[in-house]
């Protein structure tokens, strides 16, 4: 099956620093999706996202499917921010990636 | 319009007992996915249902666990003789029809074997 490596694991950013994020994929897909794991363990659909770029705020999302990636873009991060990032993908159901945990600094 | 709405919040058991998880799906939303997650880890695909079928359950451990969704209510994800390495968050998506590759989460039902 397909499998989802997403880097960094971890991240940790002082309050209003720009950190990007990927997702590679094994196999081409067709189906991607960012999401927020905030602390209190809710997850919270960013992009629906198979190819091409989106942007929603301070948040923008970039698909390459024919390179297999993803990648996910914050600005100004701020505290609200914490929390885990998933990318999930592949063709029906999701599979998705271990996360990367970002902690962002006052 | 509400979201995915999955009960009990928070689900204690005692080892050999059973557990019922509950999901309602969005409205006009006829796919289920039900995933787990260990702390610390990542979701783990179980089981992708339609109306009264079960498409894929190649996620689904082949003893105790059981999933449905009926025609009439909502999906049901079933363990029975629950162990304390069932302890988990359970969580349920679903999609619409024409667009089933994009999947809305609930809040997750967490489950302690105690």
């Amino acid at each position: 099956g397909i499998q989802v490596e997403q880097s960094p694991p971890d991240l940790i950013l002082q309050e209003g620093a720009n950190s990007t994020l990927r997702c590679n994929f094994s196999d081409s897909v067709n189906n991607l999706q960012w999401f927020h794991q905030n602390p209190w363990g809710q997850l919270i659909n960013l992009f629906y996202i198979p190819s091409g770029t989106k942007q929603n705020g301070r948040l923008s999302a970039t698909t390459v499917a024919t390179e297999r990636y993803s990648l996910l873009y914050i600005s100004s991060s701020q505290t609200t921010d914490s929390g885990v990032y998933f990318c999930g993908g592949g063709n029906t159901p999701l599979v998705f990636g271990k996360g990367t945990r970002l902690s962002v600094i006052a | 319009n509400a979201g995915v709405m999955q009960n009990p919040r928070h689900l204690v058991r005692r080892r050999g007992q059973e557990a019922r998880l509950r999901c309602s799906p969005m409205k006009g939303h006829s796919h289920v996915y039900w995933y787990r997650q260990l702390p610390e880890e990542g979701l783990k695909f179980m089981v992708y249902l339609q109306k009264e079928n079960i498409i894929d359950e190649s996620g689904m451990p082949k003893e105790r666990f059981s999933a449905e969704f009926p025609k009439e209510g909502p999906s049901i994800l079933r363990i029975q003789q629950v162990v304390r390495g069932d302890s988990a968050a359970y969580f349920c998506a679903s999609s619409r029809p024409d667009r089933y590759t994009e999947a809305f989460f609930g809040q997750g039902t967490r489950l302690t074997v105690v």
